[in-house]
């Protein structure tokens, strides 16, 4: 079945420095989503991109809709203690179910 | 306006105990669904339903049955609970266009 590989899969950076992250996958999707999971909670949508080759930002997080639709990448810019949490991209190839497919998470540490 | 609410909130079983995950949202959305989240391995989905009186399996649904009661509640059912199943669920549902919404999850434990 389709897969997401994300990476890094954990990261502990000091605040104020910018952290990127990505996803791959061996199959092309329509669209792609970046979700924030805070501890004890279920994951909130962060930035959703639907078009190859978009570049989309919210505050302080950009996001970008790989050229091949095979990959993803979200950038968090001077990060501050509220950052902390585990970041899933996610893949929709299907616009009728809804489906989506998960990337392993990163999770993200910064220290005050 | 609740959003998607999910109950229990926390559940240990023992090998073998059958219970039902309740999830239901306020939202009129047709689509649900429910996934299980495992450390290093992201959400699977389990089942979905793509409207009422539909249910299709999903990455994972061994071990799992669900019923799609009406357009506001979709449950998950574990017959006999395996250690296995030890996992955190969550529910969500599909707004048709964009992203899919989040319950806050219900932590099962299996002894």
């Amino acid at each position: 079945g389709q897969q997401l590989n994300q990476s890094p899969q954990s990261m502990f950076i000091q605040e104020g420095e910018d952290v990127s992250m990505n996803c791959t996958s061996s199959s092309i999707f329509n669209t792609w989503l970046w979700y924030k999971q805070d501890p004890g909670e279920g994951p909130v949508l962060l930035i959703a991109l639907y078009k190859a080759g978009e570049l989309t930002s919210n505050g302080r997080l950009t996001a970008q809709f790989g050229i091949t639709r095979k990959d993803s990448f979200l950038n968090i810019s001077a990060s501050i203690p509220s950052d902390v949490g585990i970041y899933f991209c996610a893949g929709q190839s299907s616009s009728n179910t809804g489906k989506l497919i998960f990337g392993q998470g990163t999770t993200l540490q910064v220290k005050p | 306006n609740a959003g998607v609410t999910q109950t229990p909130k926390f559940q240990v079983l023992k090998t073998g105990q059958s219970m039902t995950l309740q999830c239901a949202q306020d939202m009129n959305h047709n689509s649900m669904y429910w996934y299980r989240q495992d450390p290093g391995m992201g959400l699977r989905l389990i089942y979905y339903s793509a409207s009422e009186g539909t249910t299709d399996k999903g990455e994972v649904p061994n071990g799992y049955n669900v019923s799609r009661l009406n357009k506001r509640e979709f449950s998950l059912r574990l017959e006999s609970a395996a250690p296995s199943q030890t996992s955190v669920y969550f529910c969500a549902t599909w707004t048709g266009t964009d992203t899919q919404y989040f319950g806050p999850g219900t932590r099962l434990t299996v002894l």
